[in-house]
């Protein structure tokens, strides 16, 4: 069955810019998260959300950073007046029970800040 | 402070040697545990995960982990690598309190033919 999906795949972005990153979770998951990855380190919690609701956004780095999953299926992490440092692996991941306990990931989305 | 570690970073094997990868946690109370492994350009892929009960977990490609809660630690075991094994492997803690996953910085695995 079809997987966790995210797009893009590549994203490069002139410092300054605004990005939007889609995540498409496995169909009738209830959670989702989304994690940053920089080289060389492991994911790090960005936020997470049940349903519609964004339960946790206690990860996100700062005011820059926004997600949304508005109807309950897809969510979108855009990424306002990119910075160097921003530039990581952006893993998003679901869950079909309310909690992590079996998390299923994406692919990631490797954005470049330049 | 709470942690995941993975003390080592990048470890060679030799084909169809035994493998163990290390994780130590730094919680107050035993979390849920969990190795994902990532090879390049691809997503994180569950090995196996520990809730509770018996502390040797059986997980997919003939892995396993043994959870030992005097040591904090909940290692990764392959008697036999196989030259497909070689990606990044990470350890995870979940606290089921909060929904959130704590990675540990990962292990490289290099396979030697």
């Amino acid at each position: 069955g079809a997987g966790v999906s995210q797009s893009p795949r590549y994203k490069v972005a002139k410092r300054g810019q605004d990005v939007a990153l889609r995540c498409d979770p496995i169909s009738g998951h209830v959670s989702l998260f989304w994690y940053q990855q920089a080289l060389g380190q492991g994911p790090e919690f960005l936020t997470y959300f049940q349903n519609e609701a964004q339960l946790d956004k206690s990860g996100l780095p700062s005011d820059r950073f926004f997600a949304e999953r508005p109807e309950g299926s897809v969510s979108t992490l855009k990424i306002q007046r990119t910075q160097q440092e921003d530039s990581a692996v952006y893993l998003c991941a679901s869950s079909l029970a309310t909690g992590g306990y079996e998390q299923y990931f994406g692919p990631g989305t490797r954005l470049t800040v330049t | 402070a709470q942690s995941v570690t993975q003390p080592d970073i990048h470890i060679t094997v030799s084909e169809g040697a035994s493998l163990e990868l290390r994780c130590n946690y730094s919680y107050g109370a035993t979390p849920y545990l969990f190795w994902y492994v990532q090879s390049p350009g691809q997503g994180l892929q569950l090995l196996l995960k520990y809730f509770s009960g018996d502390t040797l977990v059986q997980g997919i490609k003939g892995f396993e982990a043994e959870f030992k809660r005097s040591q904090s630690s909940f290692n990764l075991r392959k008697p036999s690598v196989h030259w497909s094994d070689a990606a990044e492997y990470f350890c995870a803690v979940l606290l089921y309190n909060f929904n959130k996953f704590y990675f540990g910085s990962g292990t490289k695995l290099n396979v030697k033919p």
